[in-house]
């Protein structure tokens, strides 16, 4: 079983819809940290958090330490969001990341 | 300068031919990683230097490759006699601190032939 695992795998959205993609980890953590890949290109960090929710624009991110889980919402999707979106831990105070596999997401007009 | 650059951005290398990557990372970033990742998975560490110092290269999958990080700032990895199964996308990010957030260069595709 992954250390990080992602759901949905894929998504498939209207412009326009609220979309939620989840992250759940089996081991303890420093922090989490949303990104966004898209096709053919590098890695873009969304958010970094350790408890609670940030919100940038229309992206918010929350976390639950309990639980050990994390979502991703979308707020009015737009095309322009399609992408890969992926789940990292830095697991307790290590420094390298732990990925998940992603949530390839596809917003269509 | 503004993000981390990486070079080539593609590369086409033949079987057993030694290839280069090259990451120029976040000025005075601390922290510098290498990841792999294959196609349709996430990625996976190869080696983090924190400075100069290699301090972690628990994640590469062969002696065939290498990093370095001479001088604290541009860091290099080198991998040996190529085979099908290192083609892959080669991520570099860089952090401020250990522990901070990531700043991801736009990757190196290699593709082994």
């Amino acid at each position: 079983k992954n250390e990080v695992e992602q759901s949905p795998q894929n998504l498939t959205a209207q412009e326009g819809e609220f979309i939620t993609i989840n992250c759940s980890y089996s081991v303890g953590i420093s922090a989490l940290h949303w990104l966004q890949q898209h096709p053919g290109g590098g890695i873009v960090s969304l958010f970094m958090l350790s408890s609670g929710k940030k919100k940038h624009g229309r992206l918010i991110a929350t976390i639950n330490i309990q639980e050990k889980h994390s979502s991703l919402h979308i707020t009015a999707s737009h095309p322009r969001d399609s992408a890969v979106y992926i789940c990292a831990v830095n697991r307790d105070s290590n420094y390298k990341l732990t990925f998940g596999k992603g949530t390839l997401l596809t917003v269509n007009p | 300068g503004a993000g981390v650059s990486q070079s080539p951005r593609y590369k086409v290398a033949k079987r057993g031919q030694d290839v280069a990557l090259r990451c120029d990372p976040i000025s005075g970033h601390v922290s510098l990683f290498w990841y792999q990742q294959a196609l349709g998975q996430g990625p996976e560490f190869l080696t983090y230097f924190q400075n100069e110092a290699q301090l972690d290269k628990s994640g590469l999958p062969s002696d065939r490759f290498f990093a370095e990080r001479p001088e604290g700032s541009v860091s290099t990895l080198k991998i040996q006699r190529t085979q099908q199964e290192d083609s892959a996308v080669y991520l570099c990010a860089s952090s401020a601190w250990t522990v901070g957030e990531a700043f991801f260069g736009q990757g190196t595709r290699l593709t082994v032939v």
